[in-house]
Formats: C-alpha cells, structure tokens, sequence
C-alpha cells in the first residue's frame, strides 16, 4: 500500500526556535498533503492544505506565518513551525492523496511530536 | 460547518462484539472512514465506504451506514486486545479533499 513517512518522529526545542518538520510519500507522487494538528486526547484539527508547486490553503485561525508550509516536489511537503512557543507543543500528522484511476484515498504518516519548553 | 460527533470510550471483553457508533451532518458526504490510532502512533485506515452503499464487510470489520439519519458505526467482531485503540470516523464531502474527523472513541478490550 502507499506510505507516508514523517520526520522527525519528534522533537524537543527551546521557545522562540524554528522547527521543520518534513512529510514524504515514498512510494507514490502526491499533489496534495495535508496538515493536521492534534491535542492530547483530541481529534485531528486540519491546518492547511499543501499544493504541489503552489501555495498552501490555511485553515480559518491558523497562522500562515507562523506555519510555513512548502511542497516543493510531488512527494515531499515540509512544515515550519516558526518562533515556536509551548502552545505550539502538539501531535503534527501529514497526510497524502494517493490517485488510481477516479478514486482518492488519503494516507497518514506516523505522525511528529513536537514538545516546546 | 461539517461536523461528526462519536462517544468517548467503550469497554467490551475479549472475544466479543464492538459497536462504535459515529453520526455527521454534512449531507452531501461522499466517503466515510473508519480509522485506528494506537498510543503514540498515526493513523491507520481500516476501512471506507461510499455514501450510496448501506454496507460493507471486510474480513471482521463490518460498516454500516444509514444516509437518512447520517449514522454511521463500525463493528468489529471477535474483539481482541490488540483491537485496544482509538478509532476515528472521518468523512470527505464533494466540496473539499481533506477529511473532517470525529472526536475518537477510545476502545479499551479487557482479557
């Protein structure tokens, strides 16, 4: 089946740093990833949608400058949490669209746990 | 907006049936997933089904869907405790590509 990879699994950083996380499709090309945010005991909270060679589409309340999104390739998409704060600390999940034929499914990575002190 | 709402938590011993209920209100749904997510980890989909279908089979997992009501649930039989998990409904409407989930019912199967 198609695999989403996500590094790095997690991270810890000090506030007021810059954390990139990247999201993969390893074995497929995806033109759209997304991006999840997901608090303890929470369901995912969808961030933004990344396109393949074009801009990212935030979600309403989600700062555009503050979570740099780029999908500079078909199977790469990274997203920067930048100046991150403790607020920021949450579960960060990617997501590809995997296309055969008509149908779309979408596939999650494992998932990056990203811990600000 | 959409929103899809699940109960919390269900408790069911080994060897037995688990019913996980989720309904949504978006009405021009087309697919509803069923996801799992184990401690820690990211989501693993189980299964999916196409809004004009009442239901689907696929080895232990059987989903089941009334469009009138917008109910959807998902049975899992012969329960084990590797089944212990948090499953998640989510559906995708015409309109958008990313997936709106539920809350997540935690299902805890006891030995």
């Amino acid at each position: 089946g198609a695999v989403v990879s996500q590094h790095p699994s997690w991270v810890i950083c000090k506030s007021g740093t810059s954390v990139k996380i990247e999201c993969r499709s390893l074995d497929f090309q995806a033109t759209t990833m997304f991006w999840y945010r997901q608090f303890p005991k929470q369901s995912l909270m969808l961030m933004a949608t990344s396109n393949e060679g074009s801009k990212a589409t935030y979600e309403q309340g989600v700062e555009k400058d503050k979570f740099l999104i780029n999908h500079a390739s078909l199977t790469l998409s990274t997203l920067t949490v930048t100046s991150a704060h403790p607020e920021d600390s949450s579960f960060y999940i990617c997501s590809a669209i995997f296309t055969s034929g008509s149908k779309n499914t979408q596939y999650f990575g494992p998932g990056t746990r990203l811990t600000v002190l | 907006g959409e929103d899809v709402e699940q109960s919390l938590f269900l408790s069911v011993r080994e060897g037995d049936s688990s019913v996980i209920n989720c309904t949504y209100t978006d009405s021009s749904s087309t697919y509803l997933y069923w996801y799992k997510q184990e401690p820690g980890a990211g989501l693993q989909l189980l299964t999916y089904i196409f809004s004009n279908m009442d239901m689907k089979q696929d080895q232990r997992l059987t989903v089941l869907l009334n469009k009138k009501d917008k109910h959807l649930s998902l049975r899992i039989a012969d329960t084990q405790t590797g089944d212990s998990a948090i499953y998640f409904c989510a559906e995708k409407d015409t309109g958008r590509r990313a997936l709106t989930f539920g809350s997540g019912t935690r299902l805890q199967v006891q030995p």
